[in-house]
């Protein structure tokens, strides 16, 4: 198993511009979500989705989409880059909302 | 307002300690984690607990309920212990994560 993937690695964008991060599990898992990580915080939950067709915001959902059309995928949006969504970017996923959960290796976005 | 917070911030300690790592929260739980990010980026489930203790190699997470608390405990510290270790409570479904401590071990 891949478990959990996330392109790109490491992304520039001009203020502006939009794109998706990309997010993909084969663990068959039904919850997957979205987190942020910035210097001197904690992550913070973006968004997320307890199965397919299903999603939720968490506590910073401004200024991004997701959708989750199949079980393996989870892709995050940003419609509109803003220097304030520079961070790194963490999927997740776990079979079940209560359980433990396995991250992906992260992309790292900075918006110009 | 953090709803985790973790002590300390910094840890530097030399290989072979004993190192605890405490972790403290103010909302009712369904379940604390313990989480490992290493200096690389990638993060990692150590623990899942909601209740008593769990030992899984020199690794030992303990959590008080009605104390509102959980501890990390490394035995025999190694440098390759050396990253950032994250408490995340689980309140209303979705997990709060503390801000991490950094644990430098130091041959």
């Amino acid at each position: 198993n891949a478990g959990v993937t996330q392109t790109p690695k490491f992304q520039v964008l001009k203020t502006g511009q939009s794109m998706t991060l990309q997010c993909a599990q084969d663990m068959n898992h039904e919850y997957m979500s979205w987190y942020r990580q910035d210097p001197g915080m904690g992550l913070r939950l973006i968004h997320y989705s307890v199965g397919a067709g299903i999603t939720d915001q968490g506590e910073v959902p401004n200024g991004y989409n997701v959708s989750r059309s199949t079980t393996e995928d989870f892709p995050l949006r940003l419609l509109s880059a803003a220097p304030s969504q520079t961070s790194v970017y963490f999927c997740a996923s776990s079979i079940d909302r209560g359980l433990e959960q396995y991250f992906g290796p992260g992309t790292r976005l900075t918006v110009t | 307002k953090n709803e985790v917070e973790q002590s300390p911030q910094n840890l530097t300690a030399q290989e072979g300690e004993f190192i605890t790592i405490n972790c403290s929260y103010s909302v009712g739980i369904s379940a604390l984690h313990w989480l490992q990010q290493h200096p690389g980026g990638g993060i990692v489930s150590l623990f899942m607990l909601s209740s008593g203790k769990k030992k899984h190699g020199r690794l030992i997470a303990t959590i008080n309920i009605q104390e509102k608390h959980s501890s990390l405990h490394i035995t025999a510290s190694h440098p390759r212990d050396s990253a950032v270790y994250i408490c995340a409570v689980r309140y209303a479904g979705n997990l709060i994560f503390g801000k991490g401590t950094k644990l430098s071990v130091k041959p």
